[in-house]
C-alpha cells in the first residue's frame, strides 16, 4: 500500500477483554515500530522488529503486551486483560531500514478500556 | 531514560508572525527530528539534523542541531493557519530509538 495502514481505528473493549491491534507497513520496509501515545503526551516506545525479529522490546509496560511479525511483514500488537491505563492512541511506524530515522507512521488505533 | 523537555507547551499566534520552539535533552543525541501531528493522524517528519550545529531549512521551516548535541529548535515563518497543529522534538543515541517530546501545541488566527 500507498502507507502504513492500522485496523482497527478505535476499538472500545471492556476491562479485562484482550484486543489485537493490526498495522500493515509499507510494502518493503525492514524495520516496523509500535508506540503507544496517552492524551497530550509525545509517542513512547514499546517494541522494535527488524523483519521478523523482535530486536527490542523494552518498552512494553508489562507482560500483557505482546507483538509479533511472523512472515517480517504484516504486525499485531495484542493487549491481555486489558486495563483502563491502557487507554491511547497505539501507532505503528515503518522504516526502509534500522538506521533510516525516516519513520512514516499510520495514524493509530484509538483504544479506550472501560 | 531519556529525557526531553519541549517548549512552549502550547502557544496561540496570529498569522504572519513567526514562531519558535525548542527542546532539550538530558543525554546526547547523534540525530534530531521534528514532526508535526494533525488530530487523529500519525506524525509526519518535517526536518531531520544529523550533526552539531547543523542548519536545516524545509520551507518556511528553520530547524538546528544544538552544539552541545543536548538541544535542537525549529522556527517557523510567516505562520499560516494550516501550521496548526502539534509539534514534537524527537532525538536518537547511537544505538536507542527515538525518543519523543511531549509537543508544542501551535495555533494560529487568521
Amino acid at each position: 500500500g500507498a502507507g502504513v495502514s492500522q485496523s482497527p481505528r478505535y476499538k472500545v473493549a471492556k476491562r479485562g477483554q484482550d484486543v489485537a491491534l493490526r498495522c500493515d507497513p509499507i510494502s518493503g520496509h525492514v524495520s516496523l515500530f509500535w508506540y503507544q501515545q496517552a492524551l497530550g503526551q509525545g509517542p513512547e516506545f514499546l517494541t522494535y522488529f527488524q523483519n521478523e525479529a523482535q530486536l527490542d522490546k523494552s518498552g512494553l509496560p508489562s507482560d500483557r503486551f505482546f507483538a509479533e511479525r511472523p512472515e517480517g511483514s504484516v504486525s499485531t500488537l495484542k493487549i491481555q486483560r486489558t486495563q483502563q491505563e491502557d487507554s491511547a492512541v497505539y501507532l505503528c511506524a515503518s522504516s526502509l531500514v534500522w538506521t533510516n530515522e525516516k519513520l512514516f507512521f499510520g495514524s493509530g488505533t484509538q483504544l479506550s478500556v472501560l | 531514560g531519556q529525557q526531553l523537555n519541549q517548549s512552549p507547551q502550547s502557544m496561540f499566534i496570529q498569522e504572519g508572525e513567526d514562531v519558535s520552539m525548542n527542546c532539550t535533552s538530558s543525554s546526547i543525541f547523534n540525530t534530531w527530528l521534528w514532526y508535526k501531528q494533525d488530530p487523529g493522524e500519525g506524525p509526519v517528519l518535517l526536518i531531520a539534523l544529523y550533526k552539531a550545529g547543523e542548519l536545516t531549512s524545509n520551507g518556511r521551516l528553520t530547524a538546528q542541531f544544538g552544539i552541545t548535541r543536548k538541544d535542537s529548535f525549529l522556527n517557523i515563518s510567516a505562520s499560516i493557519p494550516s501550521d496548526v497543529g502539534i509539534y514534537f522534538c524527537a532525538g536518537r543515541g547511537e544505538y536507542s530509538t527515538l525518543t519523543f517530546g511531549k509537543g508544542t501545541m501551535l495555533l494560529v488566527s487568521p
